[in-house]
């Protein structure tokens, strides 16, 4: 049974960079074929895809965070990781991490997301 | 981007009635050349991670009872809880994966009335 539990400082200054780590137990980030991805969720609303990085190493990102998002991953920890620069209270939030299975239709691979974390809260305050 | 619209944001409904949630895509998340929706749906229990239901806008997860089911194409999805329970008051969300950025719908609450 695969698990994911983020983890990282629950609470960032403005300006700084929030950084938090998922790790993936119960199967290997580097086998087959998956999308590992960062959603947030602030406080009483919706959720916000943040971005992802496939078992290839490629990365998508949310254009309105693209300037400020690195997601990376370390094989031999079984982790990957957010990196979000330059915080403001707007990015308070839940911070969950998932994995979407590719779907194996060439041309459009992508696949819903069968596996998140618990969630983290993340508060940006001085 | 894929702009994803939940009509309702909350939804009253008696024990044991149907549930009735929509979603509907800024644009056609079907993909010709496979003949998917790429379309999920998830239902978010407080202070819980979501939870998927539903993929392919219509095939059930395992394990989801089945009183839970999707339907629609295109730009226009459902879903459905034939006979609602205590345990599904909760947020649902749809979801397409059609394209990056991917997108979810703003949840529609259902609570018992």
């Amino acid at each position: 049974q695969v698990q994911l539990q983020e983890s990282g400082p629950g609470l960032v200054k403005p300006s700084q960079t929030l950084s938090l780590t998922c790790t993936v137990s119960g199967g290997s980030i580097r086998s087959g074929s998956y999308y590992w991805s960062w959603i947030r969720q602030p406080a009483g609303k919706g959720l916000e895809w943040i971005g992802r990085i496939h078992t290839s190493g490629s990365t998508n990102y949310n254009p309105s965070l693209k300037s400020r998002v690195t997601i990376s991953v370390d094989t031999s920890k079984n982790q990957f990781s957010l990196e979000l620069s330059s915080v403001t209270a707007a990015d308070t939030a839940v911070y969950y991490c998932a994995r979407a299975p590719n779907s194996g239709y060439s041309g459009n691979d992508d696949g819903p997301y069968d596996y998140w974390g618990q969630g983290t809260l993340v508060t940006v305050s001085s | 981007d894929i702009v994803m619209t939940q009509s309702a944001d909350s939804l009253a409904v008696s024990l044991g009635e149907r549930a009735t949630i929509n979603c509907k895509s800024s644009q056609s998340v079907l993909y010709s050349f496979n003949n998917k929706n790429y379309l999920g749906w998830y239902q978010q229990k407080p202070g819980q991670p979501p939870k998927l239901l539903i993929y392919w806008a219509s095939t059930r997860e395992s394990g989801v009872p089945d009183r839970f089911s999707g339907s629609g194409s295109g730009t226009d999805f459902t879903l459905t809880i034939s006979s609602l329970q205590v345990e599904d008051v909760a947020v649902y969300y749809c979801q397409q994966y059609y394209s990056t950025p991917l997108t979810f719908g703003g949840g529609t609450k259902v609570e018992i009335k």
